[in-house]
C-alpha cells in the first residue's frame, strides 16, 4: 500500500529542545515536501527535497532545517523549537515536483510549550 | 501574485441537498489545479487534477469543473459522510509552486 508515514503523531515538548519529526515513503517518489497547517493560514510549504541530496526552502523555513539523505527518508529537524512553531505538520511526496498527484502522511501534532 | 479564494469557508447542507464549491484563482501559466479531501486529524486525500478550461472530473457524487480563472467541486445528493474540508490548489508553470487554498469545511446533516 502506497504510504507516508510520519512519527512521531503527536508530540509535547518544551521550548529549546531539538526533535525531529520523520517522514517516509514506500512509492519510491523523488520529490518530498514539509507543510505545516494552522487556523486561517492553511498548508504553508516549510522545505522540498526534489531527490537524494537537494533540498530548498519553501514559505515559511525559518526555524526548520531538513535533510534528504536516502530517498525514502526526509526528517524535519527543529533545532530549538519556540512556541509559535506549535502547529500541524505533514509530510507529502509525490514522483516529481510538476504536476503529480501528492500523498501526504497522516500529520504530526506539535505543542511546543 | 499567485492567489487562490475558497469560498464559502463553511458550508451547512441537509443530506440529499446539492450544491457547489468554489475555488477562485489568479495564476500566470496554469499548470495544474488540484481538488483535495480533508478529514479532521488526518492528511489530505487527492481527489482530482484538472489541467485546462472546460475541463470536468467525477467521482462519485463529486464533479469538479475548470474555467479560466475559477474551479467548482459540485456535490450531488450528499452523504454525511461526505462531511470534510476540501482543499483547492494550484501550480503554476512558472515554478511548479503549489499554492493551497484555505479550504471549505463542508457538513452535511442527517
Amino acid at each position: 500500500e502506497a504510504q507516508v508515514t510520519q512519527n512521531p503523531r503527536y508530540l509535547i515538548t518544551v521550548t529549546g529542545k531539538k526533535l525531529t519529526v520523520t517522514c517516509s515513503q514506500n512509492m519510491n517518489h523523488e520529490y518530498m515536501s514539509w507543510y505545516r497547517q494552522d487556523p486561517g493560514l492553511g498548508l504553508r510549504q516549510i522545505y522540498y527535497s526534489m531527490n537524494v541530496e537537494v533540498t530548498d526552502k519553501g514559505d515559511v523555513p525559518e526555524g526548520y532545517k531538513v535533510s534528504r539523505k536516502e530517498k525514502r527518508n526526509f526528517p524535519l529537524i527543529l533545532e530549538s523549537p519556540s512556541p509559535n512553531q506549535t502547529s500541524l505538520y505533514f509530510c507529502a511526496s509525490s514522483l516529481s515536483r510538476s504536476v503529480n498527484t501528492i500523498y501526504f502522511g497522516e500529520g504530526s501534532w506539535l505543542t511546543v510549550v | 501574485e499567485d492567489q487562490v479564494t475558497q469560498s464559502p469557508e463553511a458550508l451547512r447542507l441537509q443530506e440529499g441537498e446539492s450544491s457547489s464549491l468554489n475555488c477562485s484563482y489568479t495564476v500566470s501559466g496554469l499548470r495544474g489545479l488540484f481538488w483535495y479531501r480533508q478529514d479532521p486529524g488526518k492528511g489530505p486525500e487527492f481527489l482530482f487534477t484538472l489541467y485546462s478550461a472546460g475541463e470536468e472530473k467525477e467521482k462519485e457524487r463529486l464533479k469538479a469543473t475548470l474555467t479560466k480563472k475559477e474551479s467548482f467541486l459540485h456535490i450531488t445528493a450528499p452523504k454525511p459522510e461526505d462531511s470534510a474540508t476540501y482543499l483547492c490548489a494550484v501550480q503554476a508553470y512558472r515554478d511548479d509552486k503549489i499554492i493551497f487554498g484555505k479550504g471549505t469545511r463542508l457538513h452535511i446533516l442527517p
